[in-house]
């Protein structure tokens, strides 16, 4: 079974700065990667995806994300934060080979300041 | 596109009642969906995939007898937790499968008293 590790639980960053979230997975085996928001007392709503192609992946919000195979991660980036960005962001993984089974991480809480 | 919607997303109930809670595929067919739990700041937990047209896989320690999920169209999922105790208090989501990838619900706060 694949894990997915999200080393920063908590990450503050001031508005309008740089962020990165970082999320590493454990299989090198060909995988399918995701990244998903949540804001409070809600769903999730899914922010990108990476499948196949081109490993770095735009999403909504102005977030991208590259894969790194070798790295066996899929860090999310946004170049500059908006309050509105303040949310649990989670990264998940699925093999492709095995059908629908997700596995998600512990969750990172970016929290920007004014 | 790919929306879920979810039905209640509040619930507050006495000890020892059913809840069911819906989830609905608004704009595609899923054959699978599955339902999560969420304590608070953590992670989702799967509790069982839902497959239409036949009986829902749970994960280990999910107590079939208690989380009743019924999956009759390609649309509508429900979960029902049957005899609802305290520490059944929790925040539930569903998500529905379109290909390759899950689109979540809202999610259901359930809360009993």
């Amino acid at each position: 079974a694949q894990s997915v590790t999200q080393l920063d639980s908590q990450v503050p960053v001031f508005e309008e700065a740089p962020v990165e979230l970082r999320c590493n997975y454990s299989s090198s085996v060909s995988v399918y990667l995701f990244w998903y928001v949540q804001y409070p007392n809600q769903g999730l709503q899914l922010l990108l995806k990476y499948l196949s192609g081109s490993t770095l992946v735009k999403g909504i919000n102005g977030f991208e994300a590259e894969f790194n195979k070798s790295q066996t991660s899929f860090h999310l980036r946004k170049p500059s934060v908006h309050i509105s960005d303040t949310a649990e962001y989670f990264c998940a993984v699925s093999d492709p080979n095995t059908g629908n089974q997700f596995y998600f991480g512990t969750g990172t809480s970016l929290t920007v300041i004014p | 596109g790919a929306v879920v919607s979810q039905h209640p997303s509040r619930v507050i109930c006495k000890s020892g009642t059913s809840v069911k809670i819906e989830c609905r595929s608004l704009d595609f067919q899923a054959t699978t969906m599955f339902w999560y739990r969420q304590f608070p700041k953590q992670s989702l937990m799967l509790m069982a995939t839902s497959n239409e047209g036949s009986k829902a896989t749970y994960e280990q320690g999910v107590e079939k007898d208690k989380f009743l999920i019924n999956h009759a169209s390609l649309t509508l999922s429900t979960l029902t937790v049957t005899s609802a105790h305290p520490e059944d208090s929790s925040f539930y989501i569903c998500s529905a499968l379109l290909v390759d990838t899950q689109y979540f619900g809202p999610g259901t706060r359930l809360t009993v008293l």
